[in-house]
């Protein structure tokens, strides 16, 4: 079975463009998770949803991230406009229930903002 | 709500000595523990899970783990470490709870030839 699938891999972009990050989901997972991985600041949950639907956005650090979730095989994280701040690995997974289940992790998008 | 404390950021160990990588976790009800492995430029990985039941749980590559909940800890333990054993190892908690998975912040283990 395909696992979590994440694109695009790497990014580079310059400062103030629209950075766009995709995720499509294990099929039959029914909680979604993006998180954020630096040197400084760790693995961090940004938002998670359940059914599609948005549960805890409270990781998201400012108005200028944004997910979706349209259906149940696709996510996208937004950053507009992006900062380098922004500059990390971002990660998607995937769980067959938020609280109990182990989640299955993409490979992650190296993210680079200039 | 439930928290982890990984015990030591960083380990290193002689190859062919033993592992021991500490989880120490808080919930208020019966937990869900795992332990996760990041390789470099991967994503992380699924070592091993504790649910109910055994307490003592096998995992990939030679790992185990013991839930002991008079002292509120799920080690992660390997008899004999291996060079390709080196990366990042992530202790997570979840419960039957309203939040996800609270993950620990890693420990970096490096293993010495």
């Amino acid at each position: 079975d395909a696992g979590v699938i994440q694109s695009p891999r790497h990014e580079v972009t310059e400062m103030g463009q629209e950075v766009t990050l995709r995720c499509k989901p294990i099929s039959g997972h029914n909680s979604l998770f993006w998180y954020r991985q630096t040197m400084m600041r760790g693995l961090e949950l940004l938002i998670y949803f359940n059914n599609n639907v948005p549960i805890d956005d409270s990781g998201m650090p400012e108005d200028r991230f944004s997910a979706k979730m349209p259906n149940a095989s696709f996510s996208t994280l937004k950053i507009q406009p992006s900062e380098p701040r922004d500059s990390a690995v971002y990660f998607c997974a995937s769980s067959g229930d938020f609280n109990i289940q182990p989640q299955h992790f993409g490979d992650g998008t190296r993210l680079s903002i200039l | 709500a439930q928290s982890v404390t990984q015990l030591g950021s960083h380990v290193s160990v002689s190859e062919g000595a033993l592992v021991l990588l500490r989880c120490n976790y808080s919930s208020s009800v019966p937990p869900y523990l795992f332990w996760y492995v990041q390789y470099p430029n991967q994503g992380l990985q699924l070592l091993l899970k504790y649910t109910t039941g055994a307490t003592l749980v096998k995992g990939i590559n030679g790992f185990e783990a013991e839930f002991k909940k008079s002292e509120t800890s799920f080690h992660l333990t390997k008899p004999s470490a291996h060079m390709s054993d080196a990366a990042e190892y992530f202790c997570a908690v979840g419960d039957s709870g309203n939040t996800p998975l609270v993950f620990g912040k890693g420990t970096r283990l490096s293993v010495i030839a």
